[in-house]
């Protein structure tokens, strides 16, 4: 059974903080980690793909990768009240089905 | 270049009766997945489809549960003789041939009296 693992949280920060969410997940061969948002009553949107080890920023975001402790993370840098939302955890092998954690609720606090 | 497009958007049915909810992908996109989200709950893979082929349909339940991707048309998920049980919301997804990434649709919300 494939698990992704995340804190539910309310993880809550004052506006301009660093936002960091965690995220495990249990097969070993998983090649392709994603965060995606969802905003209360929406759908998930993507906001960062990761496949390789390491670091990967897209503005205010940084995925980091680490698949030999299967953990991968989300920083949001210079949090904003729009960035509350629950951002999930995704993990692929191959062409399998995404598999999704239960997702972490953001607060930022103005 | 339109997104996923799920219909209905909301979809009120009374238990015993029949759901319908429809998915089109997004243009150049060949696989669909369909997932469910129980309130406070994560997203729950239910079956993922091709053109005429299911390729997986592992979480989807045994019984009055099916999903079709006709060669023309929209992807259909079909449930028969609702339950309370089935009141959740039901995202589509799709992705291109070679690509990894899932995009989502809007979602059907289904409420079950």
């Amino acid at each position: 059974q494939k698990e992704v693992e995340q804190n539910s949280g309310p993880l809550s920060v004052p506006e301009g903080a660093i936002a960091s969410l965690n995220c495990t997940y249990s097969d070993r061969g998983s090649q392709s980690f994603f965060w995606y948002r969802q905003y209360s009553g929406k759908s998930p949107e993507l906001i960062m793909s990761i496949y390789s080890n390491g670091d990967k920023e897209d503005g205010r975001f940084t995925a980091q990768l680490n698949k030999a402790s299967q953990y991968v993370s989300l920083l949001i840098r210079d949090s904003q009240p729009s960035d509350s939302a629950t951002y999930l955890c995704a993990v692929r092998s191959g062409n399998t089905p995404l598999v999704f954690g239960k997702g972490t609720r953001l607060s930022v606090i103005a | 270049n339109a997104g996923v497009m799920q219909n209905p958007r909301h979809l009120v049915r009374r238990r015993g009766q029949e759901a319908r909810l429809r998915c089109s992908p997004m243009k150049g996109h060949s696989h669909v997945y369909w997932y469910r989200q129980l309130p406070e709950e994560g997203l729950k893979f239910m079956v993922y489809l091709q053109k005429e082929n299911i390729i997986d349909e592992s979480g989807m339940p045994k019984e009055r549960f099916s999903a079709e991707f006709p060669k023309e048309g929209p992807s259909i998920l079909r449930i028969q003789q609702v339950v309370r049980g089935d009141s959740a919301a039901y995202f589509c997804a799709s992705s291109p041939p070679a690509g990894p990434i899932l995009f989502f649709g809007p979602g059907t919300r289904l409420t079950v009296l």
